[in-house]
């Protein structure tokens, strides 16, 4: 079974800083993606970010950037340039890779504030 | 942009009542999935569905939950005989084939 665990419950940015949000996992599996969804007070999920594990390089999304160091099984969200819009919930999620449709297993959230 | 739709926003029930949850996946995409968050917890998977069949449950989804898809467009989930802990936030979501794209929740209250 996959565990995911975000170590970070809160945390707080200013405006315009850089900001880093940890995650860590754990799995058997070689074939897998990571993602980071982000849920603001509405409760929606957004997607902000995925990562495939079998390519080397980084994801980037315009400010946010994830680092990914497989060895490890660490998986971090970058957010630069914060914006008062990015005050959410963050949470990573693991999804096999073996077939599609597979299930989302997310950690338990980081709560990020952003403060003017 | 094309969007994952859940109706009711909002759902309040009698315990032991059944309520059904709905939603309507991106036209487009072949899989379709419940998951719910209680307060304060992380999201948790309960069933991924494909071809008109259940593709994979979890330990939650026991025999007080179901899914259907009646009529090619909407995608429910059914809770029979609801109890105060089946109080959470209900997301539908729903992909192609690999990104999971997820509605705005429904949010059940069960009193």
């Amino acid at each position: 079974a996959q565990t995911v665990t975000q170590s970070q419950p809160e945390m707080s940015v200013q405006e315009a800083e850089t900001v880093t949000l940890s995650c860590t996992y754990d799995t058997s599996e070689s074939n897998y993606y990571l993602f980071w969804y982000k849920q603001p007070p509405s409760r929606q999920m957004i997607l902000v970010i995925r990562q495939e594990a079998y390519k080397q390089q980084n994801a980037t999304e315009n400010r946010f950037s994830v680092n990914f160091q497989k060895a490890a099984k660490s998986f971090s969200l970058k957010i630069s340039d914060s914006q008062l819009g990015d005050t959410a919930m963050y949470f990573c999620a693991f999804m096999k890779g073996v077939t599609s449709g597979s299930r989302l297993t997310f950690g338990e959230g980081t709560q990020l504030t952003v403060n003017p | 942009e094309p969007e994952v739709t859940q109706t009711p926003s909002h759902q309040v029930t009698q315990m032991g009542q059944e309520v059904i949850l709905r939603c309507v996946p991106i036209s487009n995409h072949l899989y379709f999935y419940w998951y719910r968050q209680i307060l304060g917890q992380k999201v948790e998977f309960l069933v991924s569905f494909y071809n008109n069949e259940i593709s994979e449950k979890s330990e939650i989804f026991d025999d007080q939950f179901s899914v259907e898809r009646p009529d090619g467009s909407n995608f429910t989930l059914k809770i029979r005989s609801t109890k105060l802990e089946d109080s959470a936030m209900y997301f539908c979501a729903s992909s192609e084939i690999l990104l999971a794209f997820f509605g705005q929740g429904t949010r059940l209250t069960v009193v």
